[in-house]
């Protein structure tokens, strides 16, 4: 079974850093691009970056453009969002998701 | 980027009766449309993809239809665990996802 599980959500203060994980289990990593997608409290879901298989794409959404970076180890079935520079708008959760599968998410909260 | 547009953005409906969500994309997106549904404190799960194909596991009475710019999800007989958030998803291209707003189904 494909399973999707994030870590590295935390409570940060403005202007902080995260390193996001998602552990990838159940299919061939490197085969599939990935992406992160966040929700805010109470608001609806937002794409937030990709990659390709084997990393030769990235994209990111303008919101996080310049401090966001997406990354992927195939060797680790891993994928990674360094998020950097946050705002109180980044509190959220983050979901790792392969097409049409979706992990459990991992909060974000920025906070003084 | 693709636009999705989903209304209502509140549908309020007894249970038994059915719902009827709308989703439009700002271009043709065929038949790359998921629905997903969403619990609160939960992650999003799918429930509908390629437009009208159920997920394992999902009942009957979901049904997904549409093509091109224009979605429909039905949910034939509405039951106390379907109120919940929907939200409709393109994947034209994987790494270009997007979503709609999401349709709140309450009870009425």
């Amino acid at each position: 079974d494909v399973q999707l599980v994030e870590s590295g959500g935390g409570l940060v203060k403005p202007g902080g850093s995260l390193r996001l994980s998602c552990a990838a289990s159940g299919f061939t990593f490197s085969s599939y691009g990935m992406n992160w997608v966040r929700q805010a409290p109470g608001k609806g879901l937002e794409w937030v970056s990709s990659i390709s298989g084997i990393s030769s794409y990235i994209y990111y959404a303008d919101s996080v453009k310049g401090r966001f970076t997406i990354s992927r180890d195939n060797a680790k079935n891993s994928l990674y969002l360094q998020i950097n520079s946050l705002t109180a708008e980044d509190t959220a959760v983050y979901y790792c998701a392969r097409d049409l599968y979706w992990g459990q998410g991992t909060l974000v909260t920025v906070s003084s | 980027e693709i636009v999705m547009t989903q209304s209502p953005a509140t549908l309020s409906v007894s249970p038994g009766e059915r719902a009827t969500l709308s989703c439009r994309a700002s271009q043709s997106v065929s038949t790359n449309l998921a629905w997903l549904q969403q619990k609160p404190g939960q992650a999003p799960r799918l429930l509908i993809y390629g437009a009208s194909t159920r997920a394992t596991g999902v009942p009957a009475r979901f049904s997904g239809s549409g093509s091109g710019i224009e979605f429909t999800l039905t949910i034939s007989s509405l039951q106390s665990e379907d109120f919940a958030v929907y939200y409709c998803q393109q994947y034209n291209n994987w790494l270009r996802v997007s979503f709609g707003q999401g349709t709140k189904v309450e009870i009425k």
